[in-house]
C-alpha cells in the first residue's frame, strides 16, 4: 500500500522568493515519487521524477526535489518564483518498475505575488 | 516524453445523453492507458485501466455499464459516458505509462452535463 501527504493545500510566494512545496509519502516497497504541474482546466505536466538513482533529482523550469528516505519526504523547491509559476501542484507515488499505479497527494495550489 | 491529445476539451450535454472522449497516443504505441477523474479543488482519481484488445481494468465503485471504455488499438482509448447525469460532471484525464513508469497525461475534457 501507498500513500501521499502534501502538507498544505496552499502556498503563497512573493516573486523571486524560495518555494518550497511538501510532500511526504508511504510505501511498502521501495518508490518512485513524482512531481506533476496542473494549470487551469489543462492534465498534468511532467515536472520531475526519482526512480532510485540519484536522490537530488533536477526537472523542468528550475524545480528540484531530494528524496530523503529517513524522513519518507520528497519536497519540491524552486530558488526563485516566477508568476508563471502559479499553479496546482501534485505528488505521486508508486510501487516502482511494471507497478504503474500512481497515487497522488491532494495538490498544493501555489500562488505567486508580485 | 509521450505525446497524448484529448478531444474534446470541452462538452456539455443534456441529461440522459451520452458522451464519448478520445484519447489519441501520438508517438507512442500504448497498450495500456489509465482514465482519471477529477473533481473541482481536488486530486485524481484513477477510474480504469484500459488495455488494448481487452476489457478495461475498473476501480472499485466505479460503474462499468456508465463509464464503456474502449481501447481498439495500440494509438486510441475511448471513454463513453452513458446516460449522463450533472454528478458526472467532471474533469476526465486520460494518460499512459512511459518506460521509466512516470504517466504522460492528455489536456483532460471538462464535461458538463446539464
Amino acid at each position: 500500500a501507498q500513500s501521499v501527504t502534501q502538507l498544505g493545500s496552499h502556498v503563497s510566494v512573493s516573486e523571486g522568493a524560495l518555494v518550497l512545496l511538501r510532500c511526504n509519502y508511504s510505501s511498502s516497497v521501495p518508490p518512485y515519487l513524482f512531481w506533476y504541474v496542473q494549470y487551469p482546466n489543462q492534465g498534468l505536466q511532467l515536472l520531475l521524477k526519482y526512480t532510485s538513482a540519484a536522490t537530488l533529482v533536477k526537472g523542468i523550469n528550475g524545480f528540484e526535489a531530494e528524496f530523503k528516505k529517513s524522513e519518507t519526504s520528497f519536497h519540491l523547491t524552486k530558488p526563485s518564483a516566477h508568476m508563471s509559476d502559479a499553479a496546482e501542484y501534485f505528488c505521486a507515488v508508486s510501487g516502482g518498475g511494471s507497478n504503474y499505479k500512481l497515487t497522488f497527494g491532494k495538490g498544493t495550489l501555489l500562488t505567486v505575488n508580485p | 516524453g509521450a505525446v497524448v491529445s484529448q478531444h474534446p476539451s470541452r462538452v456539455i450535454c443534456k441529461s440522459g445523453t451520452s458522451v464519448k472522449i478520445e484519447c489519441r497516443s501520438l508517438d507512442f504505441q500504448a497498450t495500456t492507458m489509465f482514465w482519471y477523474r477529477q473533481f473541482p479543488k481536488q486530486s485524481l482519481m484513477l477510474m480504469a485501466t484500459s488495455n488494448e484488445g481487452s476489457k478495461a481494468t475498473y476501480e472499485q465503485g466505479v460503474e462499468k455499464d456508465k463509464f464503456l471504455i474502449n481501447h481498439a488499438s495500440l494509438t486510441l482509448s475511448t471513454l463513453t459516458v452513458t446516460s449522463a447525469h450533472p454528478e458526472d460532471s467532471s474533469f476526465y484525464i486520460c494518460s499512459l505509462q512511459g518506460e521509466g513508469g512516470e504517466l504522460f497525461f492528455g489536456e483532460g475534457s471538462r464535461l458538463t452535463v446539464l
